[in-house]
């Protein structure tokens, strides 16, 4: 166990729906990243919160992609309009501290299809 | 270019025996970090194993060791004595200070145990 949770494990939505996911850090992770993993590949950088204050988003985040975390504590990802590329896992990861030694552990992930 | 690179797509092992999972890096960052992350069917990433570029001994945990050859930018992942519940696809990962401590994945490598 990680202490870092996503809800939902799977979500199933028609295309043009919007959907939300959640990811909930344990209270250390002054850090929060976002990721993007599509069958085959290796997981891809979304964004990441330090805190409350989103400090980076990837070109992957289109207009229909927004990011908060409003409190510094639990995140969320919401996605507009949804098109079937967009079927995927959605990872989110915190890390304390700001060092590239900082620990690194995800949460189950959250499973997503657009149909 | 590629900043982690796993040339193996896909490998087999022997039950019980030893396993190395190549991995290759691309950085000019002097602080870096190198991860292994272990990822089943079910698709939550775990954490295996980490690397910091300052460290001078390899880095293990349990059965798994990281081979780490600076000089030749590589992070091989060693697996002792194989088991049936390792096959898993492998993802090796770096961080990097300068760029936002995000972590960049590799395409990955799918490990089969046979018994």
């Amino acid at each position: 166990d990680t202490g870092v949770s996503q809800d939902p494990r799977h979500k199933i939505t028609k295309r043009g729906q919007n959907v939300t996911f959640r990811c909930d850090p344990i209270s250390e992770h002054n850090r929060l990243y976002w990721y993007r993993q599509t069958l085959g590949q290796g997981p891809e950088f979304l964004t990441y919160f330090q805190n409350e204050a989103q400090l980076e988003k990837s070109r992957l985040l289109s207009d229909r992609f927004s990011a908060e975390r409003p409190k510094g504590s639990f995140s969320t990802l919401e996605i507009q309009r949804t098109e079937q590329g967009d079927s995927a896992m959605y990872l989110c990861f915190g890390a304390t501290g700001g060092g590239p030694d900082t620990e690194a552990f995800f949460g189950q992930g959250t499973r997503l299809t657009v149909v | 270019a590629q900043k982690i690179t796993q040339t193996q797509p896909g490998m087999f092992v022997q039950e019980k025996e030893a396993v190395t999972l190549d991995c290759t890096y691309d950085t000019s960052d002097p602080s870096y970090g190198l991860f292994w992350y272990k990822q089943p069917s079910s698709g939550e990433m775990i954490f295996l194993i980490y690397q910091g570029s300052y460290d001078q001994q390899n880095a293990t945990e349990g059965r798994y060791s990281l081979n780490f050859q600076k000089a030749r930018k590589s992070a091989n992942l060693v697996i002792s004595a194989s088991q049936l519940g390792d096959s898993a696809m492998y993802f090796c990962a770096m961080r990097e200070e300068w760029r936002g401590n995000k972590l960049v994945f590799g395409a990955g490598t799918i490990l089969r145990v046979k018994s």
